[in-house]
């Protein structure tokens, strides 16, 4: 069955950085592009990042754009998503999720359990 | 950006009842649109996609129903397991936008 772990949370002053990551397992990795989506206390969810299954193309929203970095590695079956000049603003519960198998669909059908990121000083 | 509206934003229910959760968008998505399921502390579950597809495993009283703008998610007979909160997000173009989300209570 797909499993998707991430790891890499934690608390982070302002203006830090920080590196998440992704296990997967269950499926074909590198045949599936893969989501990053965020939840703010109490809030709704909020799209972040996807890149194709191969690396070649990746996608990020605007709030993240020029700070967040999406990357995976299809021979460790591990995403990425490398984080830098950390804002208050950034702090959420942050899924992982796998492209779903619809064709030139870019829906998810599986998320992980979430990892926690604080930045706060 | 396509923004996605959902209504209600919250509402009360008795088990049995048919339960509809609406979402529009403010340009037209084809059929790209998905519905997702989240309780709370747990991670968000797919639902449908594809405006209509019901995911594997997904019981058959839910079901969605749209195309272009005007989507709707219904529950046929709600039941205990389906207190939760629900997403509409569209996958037509980046930044894949969700909805605020609609509360599903208990009566």
């Amino acid at each position: 069955q797909v499993q998707l772990v991430e790891s890499g949370g934690g608390v982070v002053q302002p203006g830090g950085s920080l590196r998440l990551s992704c296990a997967a397992s269950g499926f074909t990795f590198s045949s599936y592009g893969m989501h990053w989506v965020r939840q703010a206390p109490g809030k709704g969810l909020e799209w972040v990042a996807f890149i194709h299954y191969d690396g070649n193309d990746k996608y990020y929203a605007d709030s993240v754009k020029g700070r967040f970095t999406i990357s995976r590695d299809n021979s460790k079956n591990t995403l990425y998503l490398q984080m830098n000049s950390l804002r208050a603003d950034d702090t959420a519960v942050y899924y992982c999720a796998k492209q779903g198998t619809q064709a030139y669909n870019y829906y998810s059908d599986y998320w992980g359990q979430g990892t926690l990121v604080t930045v706060s000083s | 950006d396509i923004q996605m509206t959902q209504s209600p934003s919250s509402l009360s229910a008795s088990v049995g009842d048919r339960v509809t959760i609406t979402c529009r968008a403010s340009q037209t998505i084809s059929t790209y649109l998905n519905w997702c399921q989240q309780k709370p502390g747990k991670a968000p579950k797919l639902l449908i996609y594809a405006a209509s597809s019901l995911q594997s495993g997904v019981p058959s009283r839910f079901s969605g129903s749209g195309s272009g703008t005007d989507f709707t998610l219904t529950i046929s007979s709600l039941q205990p397991e389906d207190f939760a909160t629900y997403y509409c997000q569209q996958s037509y173009s980046t930044p894949f936008t969700f909805g605020g989300g609609t509360k599903v209570e208990i009566k």
